[in-house]
Parts: C-alpha cells; sequence; structure tokens
C-alpha cells in the first residue's frame, strides 16, 4: 500500500487567497484525521470523519477553515481567506476500527501564507 | 482542559537506558498512544496501551497506570536515530489529544 497521500507537499500562498489541501486515506480505513502541527501550538487535531461522515470538527479554528470527505478515498481541507497565522503542517491521518486505533499518518503539507 | 504533560527536552547516550514521562487528566480517558517524530517528517506509531501495565515492543516499552494518570516510555539500548520527538496523546472519546512532545537527543 502507498500510504497516505496529501497534496502538495508545500504551498505557499498570499494572504487571502483560498488554499485546499488534498488527502487520500490508506484503502480500507474508515476513520480520517486532519491535523496541523506548530512550533508554538505543536500538533492539534482540527477534525476527523468516519465512514465518510465528520464526528467531531470542535478543533477547527474558526469559519474559514472547512472539510469534506466525499467518498472514502477523498478528503479535502479548505482555507478561504488564508492569513498568516495559518502556516503550519497539517497532516492527514487515517485508521480503520479494530486496529487499536493506530493512526497513519501522511508526509504533511507545510503552508506558508505571506 | 485535557492537559497532557511532558518534559520538553531530555539528553542521553547512546546505548543507555532513558525514560520519557506523560501525565494527562483521567476524566473520560480511552487509551493512551506514544509516536515517534523525526524533524521534518510525519509521526509515526510505537504503542498503545488502554489497560495498567507494561508493554514491551523490542527495545520500547510503555507503561500506564490509569488511577494515576500517568504513562512513561522507555527506551532501551539507545541508539543514535532514536534522535526524535515523542509524543504521547490521548484518546478522550471522540477527542484525541497530543502532548507537546520531547525531544530527544541521543550522545555518541
Amino acid at each position: 500500500d502507498a500510504g497516505v497521500i496529501q497534496s502538495p507537499r508545500h504551498e505557499v500562498t498570499e494572504m487571502g487567497q483560498e488554499v485546499t489541501l488534498r488527502c487520500k486515506p490508506i484503502s480500507g480505513h474508515d476513520y480520517l484525521f486532519w491535523y496541523r502541527q506548530t512550533m508554538m501550538r505543536g500538533l492539534e487535531l482540527l477534525i476527523y470523519f468516519n465512514n465518510n461522515v465528520p464526528i467531531d470538527d470542535s478543533g477547527m479554528p474558526e469559519d474559514r477553515f472547512s472539510a469534506k470527505m466525499p467518498n472514502a478515498s477523498f478528503s479535502t481541507l479548505k482555507i478561504q481567506p488564508s492569513e498568516p497565522r495559518d502556516s503550519a503542517v497539517y497532516f492527514c491521518a487515517s485508521t480503520q476500527t479494530d486496529s487499536s486505533y493506530e493512526q497513519y499518518f501522511g508526509p504533511g503539507t507545510r503552508l506558508t501564507v505571506t | 482542559g485535557q492537559n497532557i504533560d511532558q518534559p520538553t527536552e531530555m539528553t542521553a547516550t547512546e546505548g543507555a537506558i532513558v525514560q520519557i514521562n506523560c501525565t494527562y487528566q483521567t476524566s473520560g480517558f480511552n487509551g493512551l498512544f506514544w509516536y515517534q517524530q523525526h524533524a521534518g517528517e510525519a509521526p509515526t506509531f510505537l504503542s498503545y496501551n488502554v489497560l495498567d501495565g507494561l508493554e514491551e515492543k523490542g527495545r520500547f516499552s510503555s507503561f500506564l497506570s490509569r488511577s494515576k494518570g500517568y504513562s512513561y516510555l522507555l527506551l532501551k539500548e539507545l541508539q543514535m536515530k532514536d534522535s526524535a520527538s515523542y509524543l504521547c496523546a490521548v484518546n478522550y472519546g471522540q477527542n484525541f489529544v497530543f502532548g507537546p512532545g520531547t525531544r530527544l537527543s541521543v550522545l555518541p
């Protein structure tokens, strides 16, 4: 298996622009997580899905952030409009029920908003 | 809140043993994880504890005391490649909370 796939790996954009991050989970995994990691705040859970349904989005910082999972093999995290404070590494992770909840992380997307 | 505390940094010598502690709030606890993260890379799973006691996996072991809200990760026979950050994470039902991580430096 190719593991969790994320794109793009790096994104540089200007403040106010829309940013879309993409994730393909491991085939057969029914949970998908979006995390953000910064030096100041560490690794934070933003939202997670179970069987394509959002379960907990309490970590989404504000209305500028939205996430979708239209099918079992694809999810997006969108920031509109982007701000410099959104600069971080965004990780996607997946896992499956009855696997002791071991989460497999993608390589991450490093986002820089200038 | 659901604060998780870990030491910020630790240093140890190659071949030695190091213990990284993690304390957490016990209310709503459903399980505890340890992840390793090398600089510039994604976290990778090390261990999962849901019951009290010690789980051993090769050079790495993880201990849990649910009543004390305490866990530790024990690394034996340290190698240079073990230099990384170690993240403690707790499953609180529908929420996963990661600790700030402990940066371990292994010196020759």
